[in-house]
């Protein structure tokens, strides 16, 4: 089962911050939150992780609660070319065999 | 460019052929690569882990005999859906790590439909 709980769709205007939530309060020590995202027919594609500090790159941001029992992806200057389904995971870096479990996602719309 | 590749891209069958699916990784070696099933408007399911110079692992509820998986070498592995029936009709997509602390690269997946 899915640790993550993320609201099922969001709209964003094109050109401004796209920011989706994600909460996992059962988040345990060793494990990292991913977050992927997957336009329509396509595989996923791998964003950004963390595990408690702030981390960011070209494509977004991610702020991760002191308690780490919720994040927040950001994407600075949402495009309609992010529109997609978002997917927030969590589970240990390294150490087993890697599998990713996917919740339902929020499905990201970009409005022009 | 993409890291992990898939074959064939889409694929139309008749009922109770056998349809095998390649995933390759293109310029490191994965001595584990996963396959997924996503329905229509469904999220990903993990079917198995396919480990390579051994067998492999199946998520609870998905048939070893129906969906095989060879991991012969370091750089591909294949699914096979056995005697296929229009139920199989999914998008199957694979994936893999280039190293157990690196995230995980996806291929753009397997359409396949069985008529």
């Amino acid at each position: 089962d899915a640790k993550t709980t993320q609201p099922p769709s969001m709209d964003c205007a094109e050109g401004r911050a796209a920011n989706l939530p994600c909460n996992h309060s059962t988040i345990s020590g060793n494990e990292y939150v991913y977050w992927y995202r997957q336009i329509h027919s396509q595989g996923p594609q791998y964003i950004i992780h963390g595990l408690k500090n702030n981390e960011t790159n070209e494509m977004a941001s991610l702020i991760i609660t002191e308690d780490r029992k919720s994040s927040t992806l950001t994407l600075p200057h949402a495009t309609l070319r992010d529109t997609a389904v978002y997917y927030c995971i969590v589970r240990p870096r390294s150490g087993n065999t890697g599998k990713l479990i996917f919740g339902q996602g929020t499905t990201l719309q970009v409005k022009p | 460019g993409a890291v992990v590749s898939q074959h064939p891209s889409w694929v139309i069958c008749k009922s109770g052929t056998s349809v095998k699916i390649e995933c390759r990784s293109l310029d490191f070696q994965a001595t584990t690569m996963f396959w997924y099933r996503q329905f229509p408007k469904q999220s990903l399911m993990l079917m198995a882990t396919s480990n390579e110079g051994s067998k492999a692992t199946y998520e609870q509820g998905v048939e070893k005999d129906k969906f095989l998986i060879n991991h012969a070498s370091l750089t591909l592995s294949t699914l096979t859906v056995t005697s296929a029936h229009p139920e199989d009709s999914s998008f199957y997509i694979c994936s893999a790590p280039r190293d157990t602390n690196q995230p995980q690269h996806f291929g753009d997946g397997t359409r396949l439909s069985i008529l």
